[in-house]
């Protein structure tokens, strides 16, 4: 069974720092490429960050970039997420998502039940 | 303001049909596959029509999806009272470097 668990939510100050984790199972995480996808409380999705199968390639939405740091290990079958100087706004669901993409063609075919991240004094 | 604009709300009766709009321009739409995704409270989404038009196994075919130009749509037919759920489009943005979605679209089954 596909199964990605994420795990590190919780709740943190304004200018605090909080590492998510997603645990992939059933499937051949080496081989693919991952994102997380947010979503603030009534909210749309956000996508947030992308990293390739290999690790080479990241790319970060423009409220990530500067503070948030996406890596994985594909001998632990774990992706990660590294966020620092924390806002409000960060406050959200996030959710570890398996990603397919190509030059034309992208799309995220497997999706964690998330975690939350509460950013609050 | 999101990239791809959706209208917040749709609505339909049981059995009739139902199509939800996204529109982007052409470092979007107009260049990427467009992806639709189902999402119920309180659980994740999970991906409806990729690639434009493709389903998923499991994915019933009253669901459909199509593309033209910087526009797509989905659509549902013989609508049914579990269709009830929000629905996102999404696809990438060449000039963002970054995936963006719709803003959602809340489907109310009357």
């Amino acid at each position: 069974e596909v199964q990605l668990v994420e795990s590190g939510g919780g709740s943190v100050q304004p200018g605090g720092s909080l590492r998510l984790s997603c645990a992939a199972s059933g499937f051949t995480f080496s081989s693919y490429g991952m994102s997380w996808v947010r979503q603030a409380p009534g909210k749309g999705l956000e996508w947030v960050s992308y990293i390739s199968s290999s690790g080479f390639t990241i790319h970060y939405a423009g409220s990530a970039k500067g503070r948030f740091t996406s890596s994985r290990d594909n001998d632990k079958n774990s992706l990660y997420l590294q966020m620092n100087s924390l806002r409000a706004e960060d406050t959200a669901v996030y959710y570890c998502a398996g990603t397919y993409s190509t030059d034309t063609d992208w799309y995220f075919d497997l999706w964690g039940r998330g975690t939350l991240v509460t950013v609050s004094s | 303001q999101s990239v791809l604009t959706q209208p917040p709300s749709a609505s339909g009766a049981p059995g009739q049909r139902v199509t939800i709009s996204c529109s982007g321009g052409t470092s979007n739409i107009g260049s990427h596959a467009v992806n639709w995704y189902q999402q119920f409270p309180g659980t994740a989404p999970r991906v409806l029509i990729y690639t434009d038009n493709q389903r998923p196994s499991g994915v019933p075919d009253r669901f459909s999806g199509s593309k033209s130009g910087t526009s797509a749509s989905l659509a549902i037919s013989g609508l049914q009272s579990e269709d009830e759920a929000d629905y996102y489009c999404a696809t990438w943005d060449d000039s963002l470097i970054g995936a963006v979605f719709g803003g959602g679209t809340k489907l109310t089954v009357l």
